[in-house]
């Protein structure tokens, strides 16, 4: 079984922290993901990364970034935390083409 | 007009209906397409992937119809553990395959 693993399941941070949430799988999946998640607005993409060192920005980046130095690990880092940016953050990984991704437990973090 | 599109629901049923779900995309592109299921507050599983012949797993059948660009998932003799939220998953093809969430559709399974 695909096994992704965040580091962390509740986080809570304050207002202006860098922030890091770092995701590792074990399957040695060239593609790696971060979402965001809140009440009424689905999965939303923040980056994605196809390859060591790639990145990709998604559909949400602004307030993000991201480091992808080894292929197993995927780092989402907010760099000057803020309250709207209290969300479920899952990562995800998966092989390229057709094949699905696998997400982890996800981090309910929250910015006070 | 979102990319991909599911009716939100709630859908209410008592045990051993059968439930259906529908779906549809907008990019003619896609190649891949799944759906997942997620619990409350807990991350999307795969549930299964759909072909375009077509394909069941237990009480589940997926379905796809590439031309009218539409997915969808039936479940057979409901149980109270199917009670989830089911998103349907729409993949582009290519290297980094980012795929696209519908926001999902909430079943609830009643005794």
């Amino acid at each position: 079984d695909v096994k992704v693993t965040q580091s962390s399941r509740y986080l809570v941070k304050r207002t202006g922290e860098k922030v890091f949430l770092e995701c590792v799988q074990d399957m040695d999946h060239e593609n790696m993901f971060w979402y965001r998640q809140d009440p009424g607005l689905g999965l939303r993409l923040i980056y994605f990364s196809y390859d060591v060192k790639m990145k990709e920005k998604g559909d949400i980046p602004e307030g993000y970034s991201v480091s992808r130095e080894k292929k197993e690990r995927f780092s989402l880092i907010l760099e000057s935390a803020s309250t709207n940016q209290t969300s479920m953050y899952l990562c995800a990984s998966s092989s390229p083409g057709g094949q699905p991704q696998h997400f982890g437990d996800g981090t309910r973090l929250s910015i006070l | 007009r979102k990319e991909v599109e599911q009716d939100p629901g709630p859908f209410n049923v008592p045990e051993g209906a059968t439930v259906a779900f529908n779906c549809t995309y907008s990019n003619s592109a896609s190649q891949s397409f799944f759906w997942y299921r997620q619990d409350c507050r807990k991350e999307p599983k795969l549930l299964m992937s759909v072909y375009s012949s077509g394909n069941e797993d237990g009480r589940f059948t997926a379905q796809l119809n590439r031309a009218s660009q539409y997915i969808s998932l039936l479940i057979r003799d409901s149980k109270l553990s199917d009670s989830a939220t089911y998103l349907c998953v729409v993949k582009e093809g290519g290297r980094a395959g980012k795929s696209t969430f519908g926001d999902g559709t909430t079943l609830t399974v009643k005794p």
